[in-house]
C-alpha cells in the first residue's frame, strides 16, 4: 500500500482554468503539507495542516486554496490557473508537528506534475 | 529559519565515498540538520538526521562540527543507485515550522 498517495500524477491544462490535486496519507500521521518543486528543484512548502487545521500558510496567492476533509486527506485546489504555477506539486506528512524524540520525518508522495499551457 | 548553502553538483565513481557539505551558518540552538535523499520522479525520502557531532545509519554518517555551523552528509561506496539530488534542512522540531525550503539540493552523479 502506497503510504502517501496523490492523484493526479499528470496534469496537463490551459491558463485560467481551475484544477485540483487530491493526496491521501495511510500512515495515521497528523500533520500533512504542499509543496512546490520549480524547475530548479527548490523545494518549498507552501502549506501544513494539523489535525484539519491550518498552521502553515507561506505566501502562496490565495488562488491557491487547500481542503482537509479529515486528518488522512489534504486537497490542493488552485483556481484561474496561470503559467508560472506548472510545477511538481508534492503531498507530504508526518507524524506530528511538535517536538519529544519525533524526528520529524516527512514522508512524501511522488508528486503531481501540473503544466499550464 | 537557518539558510543553507550546499554545491549545486557532485560527481563520483561507484566504491567511493562521497562526502557533501552543507553550511548553515545561522543555525538556531534548538535546530536540527536532516538530510533528504530523491530521485527522478519521486518524492524526497528522509536520510539521516542528527544534532551534534556524529550519527550513523545503515544508509549515512553525518558529521556535524562543535561550531554547527556546517554538516556533512557521508556516503560509503556509492552505488549508481544512489545517483540523486541530496537537501539538507535545517529546522526546530519543536516547532511547527521546521519543515520549509529545502533548497535547491546537490545532485550527486555516479559513473560506473
Amino acid at each position: 500500500d502506497t503510504a502517501v498517495s496523490q492523484t493526479p500524477k499528470y496534469l496537463v491544462t490551459q491558463m485560467g482554468n481551475d484544477k485540483s490535486i487530491k493526496c491521501e496519507q495511510n500512515l495515521g500521521h497528523d500533520t500533512m503539507y504542499w509543496y512546490k518543486q520549480d524547475s530548479k528543484k527548490f523545494l518549498k512548502i507552501m502549506f501544513s495542516y494539523n489535525n484539519k487545521e491550518l498552521i502553515i500558510n507561506e505566501t502562496v496567492p490565495n488562488r491557491f486554496s487547500p481542503k482537509s476533509p479529515d486528518k488522512a486527506h489534504l486537497n490542493l485546489h488552485i483556481n484561474s490557473l496561470e503559467l508560472g504555477d506548472s510545477a511538481v506539486y508534492f503531498c507530504a506528512s508526518s507524524q506530528d508537528p511538535w517536538g519529544g524524540r519525533n524526528t520529524g520525518e516527512l514522508f512524501f508522495g511522488e508528486g503531481s506534475r501540473l503544466t499550464v499551457l | 529559519l537557518a539558510k543553507t548553502t550546499q554545491p549545486i553538483s557532485m560527481d563520483s565513481y561507484e566504491g567511493q565515498e562521497v562526502n557533501i557539505t552543507c553550511s548553515h551558518n545561522n543555525i538556531a540552538t534548538n535546530d536540527y540538520i536532516t538530510w533528504y535523499q530523491q530521485f527522478p520522479s519521486q518524492g524526497p525520502r528522509f536520510i539521516i538526521q542528527g544534532y551534534k557531532t556524529k550519527v550513523t545509519n545503515e544508509v549515512a554518517s553525518l558529521f556535524i562540527p562543535a561550531d554547527r555551523k556546517s554538516s556533512t552528509l557521508s556516503l560509503p561506496r556509492v552505488s549508481l543507485s544512489d545517483t540523486a539530488v541530496y537537501y539538507c534542512l535545517v529546522g526546530d522540531l519543536n516547532t511547527g515550522r521546521r519543515a520549509l525550503t529545502f533548497g535547491s539540493g546537490t545532485r550527486l552523479q555516479v559513473q560506473p
